[in-house]
Parts: C-alpha cells; sequence; structure tokens
C-alpha cells in the first residue's frame, strides 16, 4: 500500500496561486492519485484524481511527472473559503485499501 | 440528492456497551468504507467493502465489526466499545470518487 507524504502546513494569501506537492516514492503501475479537501468536522470532498501528466477541473490543476513519485495540487486564486485540510491519496482506480496520510492543512490570509 | 447518512451524528456510551453506527448511500455505489479521524493522525480506513457480504480490513480494524447485507447500507458494530474508540467516524462510498458522510461523533467513557 503506498503511503504519502506532505507538508504539514502551509500558509498563504488570497488571490495567490497554491502549490501543494505529495510524495508516494512506493507508488504502484495500477494507482491514481487523488486529492481531497476536508474542512473542520466535515467528510473530506473529492477534488481531482490524476494518473499521470496533467490534469485540470474547474477548481484545480493536478501534476504528476513521468516518475509519478510525486504530485502537486495547484490551487489557482485562493480564497479565504480554501482555508482547509488537504489530503493526497494513492490507490487503485477500481478501490480497495486507502492510505489518507495526516493531510496538509492550508491557511489563507486575507 | 445523492448522499451518505450517518446515525447517529452523535454518540456518548460507556465501557463496553455495544453499539451500532448505521451508514446508507443512494447512489448504488458497491464500494463502501469506514474511517475514524484522530487529532493529528488523519483519517484512518477500518474498513471497506467492494460489494455485498465481500468485506475486508483497513488499516485499524481491531474492535469493529462490520456487516454488508445490502448494497446501499454499511453499518459499524463496536461490540465492546473502549475509550480509546472515542472519535470521529465517517463512512464513505464510491464509484470513481469517495463521497463521504456528515461523520459520527462518538465519545466513549
Amino acid at each position: 500500500l503506498a503511503k504519502t507524504t506532505q507538508p504539514i502546513s502551509m500558509d498563504s494569501y488570497e488571490g495567490q496561486e497554491v502549490n501543494i506537492t505529495c510524495s508516494h516514492n512506493n507508488i504502484a503501475t495500477n494507482d491514481y492519485i487523488t486529492w481531497y479537501q476536508q474542512f473542520p468536522s466535515q467528510g473530506p470532498r473529492f477534488i481531482i484524481q490524476g494518473y499521470k501528466t496533467k490534469v485540470t477541473n474547474e477548481v484545480a490543476s493536478l501534476f504528476i511527472p513521468a516518475d509519478r513519485k510525486s504530485s502537486t495540487l495547484s490551487l489557482p486564486r485562493v480564497s479565504l473559503s480554501d482555508t482547509a485540510v488537504y489530503y493526497c491519496l494513492v490507490g487503485l482506480y477500481n478501490f480497495n485499501k486507502f492510505y489518507f496520510g495526516s493531510g496538509t492543512k492550508l491557511n489563507v490570509k486575507p | 440528492e445523492a448522499q451518505v447518512t450517518q446515525n447517529p451524528r452523535y454518540l456518548i456510551t460507556v465501557t463496553g456497551k455495544k453499539l451500532t453506527v448505521t451508514c446508507s448511500q443512494n447512489m448504488n455505489h458497491e464500494y463502501m468504507s469506514w474511517y475514524r479521524q484522530d487529532p493529528g493522525l488523519g483519517l484512518r480506513q477500518i474498513y471497506y467493502s467492494m460489494n455485498v457480504e465481500v468485506t475486508d480490513k483497513g488499516d485499524v480494524p481491531e474492535g469493529y465489526k462490520v456487516s454488508r447485507k445490502e448494497k446501499r447500507n454499511f453499518p459499524l458494530i463496536l461490540e465492546s466499545p473502549s475509550p480509546n474508540q472515542t472519535s470521529l467516524y465517517f463512512c464513505a462510498s464510491a464509484s470513481y470518487e469517495q463521497y463521504f458522510g456528515p461523520g459520527t461523533r462518538l465519545t466513549v467513557t
């Protein structure tokens, strides 16, 4: 089971782009990389998922280098409401065990 | 509305008194899972189920039981709760992405 390593916390200011990197050195060939956002006392919410190169949706981009041993979540122009914990998750697309790790607490300041 | 529901949302109980936390989803998902969340430890998977009558252990299964008799329901059973099971519990179901329930805050005294 691939485990992940993320920074414990990050600070940013409103309007800035934020990049959160996750290390997953033992990622398996079939593993996908998924990012979730969690607000206090709420369940995590899906942000984005990818396998390789770059994926973009309406809220974020996910960059995955060729060796797939790391990934970077990019949040464009963050606002105060983006203050949350962000989890990088590695697992099989058809699901089995998942390892969430401790996540990155992002604090967006005005 | 697609959702995962959990009951109860809050529970205070005493050591050794059996309890069940229910989880239900209305999205016809085959995959369901239980997690617990403790300060500084992130989310840890307790049990998961790939389909009806198919369950398997996650990272922290000790002291918990689950059953999956119907696709929509995945109850978490604590046969003899102990104080170290005081935690915030989340149920999730998934097809492509995981959908999480609102959480159940359990306190065992």
